[in-house]
């Protein structure tokens, strides 16, 4: 089946324009959760989602990020008036979100940010 | 705190050669699961391994092999007789599974390794 894809692969913005940044999960996975990854470093926590309810955004740099899952299934990760430290790549892992399945995350092929 | 620390930034080897990848973490729960993931140059992350905190028997396939010592909180990784096709970077991650205060499932990663693998 389906993997997790996320859109669009890369993103080339300017400073102070707001990017949408979006993931579609595994048809059936319940948890959803996105990771940014900057330059030579692991992927950091964003936040959280299971089903349409972001239960966990404390991984959220600033309010300038914002993420939504409005009816349980796409999610999108959006950064308002963005800033060249925002560069970076986002992935986006979803898992079914019970029992040992919730610690099979798949993640998609990931999004590159570059603000200039 | 990092809870998970790779401190092999960089690896450089030759092919045939084997070569181990450091994992320490760190976590107060009893339950947790430890991962190993591989970053090609492409980008995309592949996932290579799970072990749960109360399995500690090591495990093999083909070339790859993991030894978890709980008494030491590590989980290194081995590649037997190396390939240029190795060459990526390697992530282990920590999740805690009994969610003081973190959400369940979530990873915390390393700062990966570089392996690189010379023909």
């Amino acid at each position: 089946g389906a993997g997790v894809s996320q859109s669009p692969r890369y993103k080339v913005t300017k400073r102070g324009q707001d990017v949408a940044l979006r993931c579609d999960p595994i048809s059936g996975h319940v948890s959803l959760y996105w990771y940014r990854q900057a330059l030579g470093q692991g992927p950091e926590f964003l936040t959280y989602f299971n089903y349409e309810a972001q239960q966990d955004k404390s991984g959220l740099p600033n309010d300038r990020f914002s993420a939504e899952r409005p009816e349980g299934s796409i999610s999108t990760l959006t950064i308002q008036r963005t800033e060249q430290r925002d560069s970076a790549m986002y992935r986006c892992a979803s898992s079914l979100g019970s029992g040992q399945a919730l610690y099979e995350q798949y993640f998609g092929p990931g999004t590159r940010l570059t603000v200039t | 705190a990092q809870k998970v620390t790779q401190a092999q930034t960089e690896i450089s080897v030759v092919e045939k050669e084997d070569v181990t990848l450091d994992c320490v973490y760190e976590t107060r729960d009893t339950t947790y699961y430890l991962f190993w993931y591989k970053q090609p140059p492409s980008g995309e992350l592949v996932f290579l391994i799970r072990r749960n905190s109360f399995d500690e028997q090591n495990e093999i396939s083909g070339r790859y092999s993991w030894n978890f010592q709980k008494s030491t909180s590590s989980f290194n990784f081995t590649i037997t007789a190396s390939q240029v096709v190795d060459s990526a970077v390697y992530f282990c991650a920590l999740s805690e599974a009994q969610g003081r205060g973190s959400t369940l499932g979530r990873l915390y990663f390393g700062r990966g390794t570089q392996l690189t693998v010379w023909p």
